[in-house]
């Protein structure tokens, strides 16, 4: 399979405690995208990649989330310290070649923090 | 900030009908994407638009880049049971590196 991937599909955790997620890109792609989806709603703007550079973050990217792709493959995204309004499906996407335009989403990481 | 606007926000059809969906914005963007979403998945992408007045299909799919940049359209012919979902329209205004701006969405129900 040579789409986008992320890791873990499901994540429950204790409010206060830190989580991380990966996501895999398409492997020819050089941008990444962090956006995140809560029920009801379309995805949003978290954060942007293009090969290991952090060129974008929204303004709901607060000072609790951290975004790394240390060598322009793989991303992680960490929350610490979870609140219960950080419950939501993580979304993951990569774009790049010849359909630049296009973003290729990941399946997400559901997180619900209790 | 920039919004769009996706109605109503569920649809009911008979399989074998044809349905159209549309989305609206209050600002321009360069590019109009649709995407499919299943339960508890990512989003699929349908089709993606490049030009103002762009009408392009995939398979029983169609879709439409609005004259003035500020609506796009999709329509699905045909509809059959596996065209249930939600239909995400999204907007990117500036270059390849942009983010989507996505509208909230239209769940779409067949009956068989």
């Amino acid at each position: 399979d040579t789409g986008v991937s992320q890791d873990p599909r499901h994540k429950i955790t204790k409010r206060g405690q830190n989580v991380t997620f990966r996501c895999d890109p398409i492997s020819e792609h050089n941008r990444l995208y962090w956006y995140r989806q809560t029920l009801g709603q379309g995805p949003e703007f978290l954060t942007y990649f293009q090969n290991e550079a952090q060129l974008e973050k929204s303004r709901l990217l607060s000072d609790r989330f951290s975004a790394e792709r240390p060598k322009g493959s793989f991303s992680t995204l960490e929350i610490q310290r979870t609140e219960q309004g950080d419950s939501a499906m993580y979304l993951c996407a990569s774009s790049g070649g010849l359909a630049a335009y296009e973003q290729y989403f990941g399946p997400g990481t559901r997180l619900t923090v209790t | 900030g920039q919004q769009l606007n996706q109605s109503p926000q569920s649809m009911f059809i008979q399989e074998g009908e044809d349905v159209s969906m549309n989305c609206t914005s209050s600002s321009i963007f360069n590019t109009w994407l649709w995407y499919k979403q299943d339960p508890g998945e990512g989003p699929v992408l349908l089709i993606a638009l490049y030009k103002a007045g762009e009408l392009t299909s995939n398979g029983r799919l169609t879709a439409q880049f609005g004259i003035t940049r500020k609506d796009s359209f999709l329509n699905i012919s045909a509809s059959i049971p596996s065209d249930v979902g939600i239909y995400f329209c999204a907007g990117q205004y500036g270059g390849a590196n942009s983010k989507l701006t996505f509208g909230k969405g239209i769940t779409l129900s067949v009956r068989p």
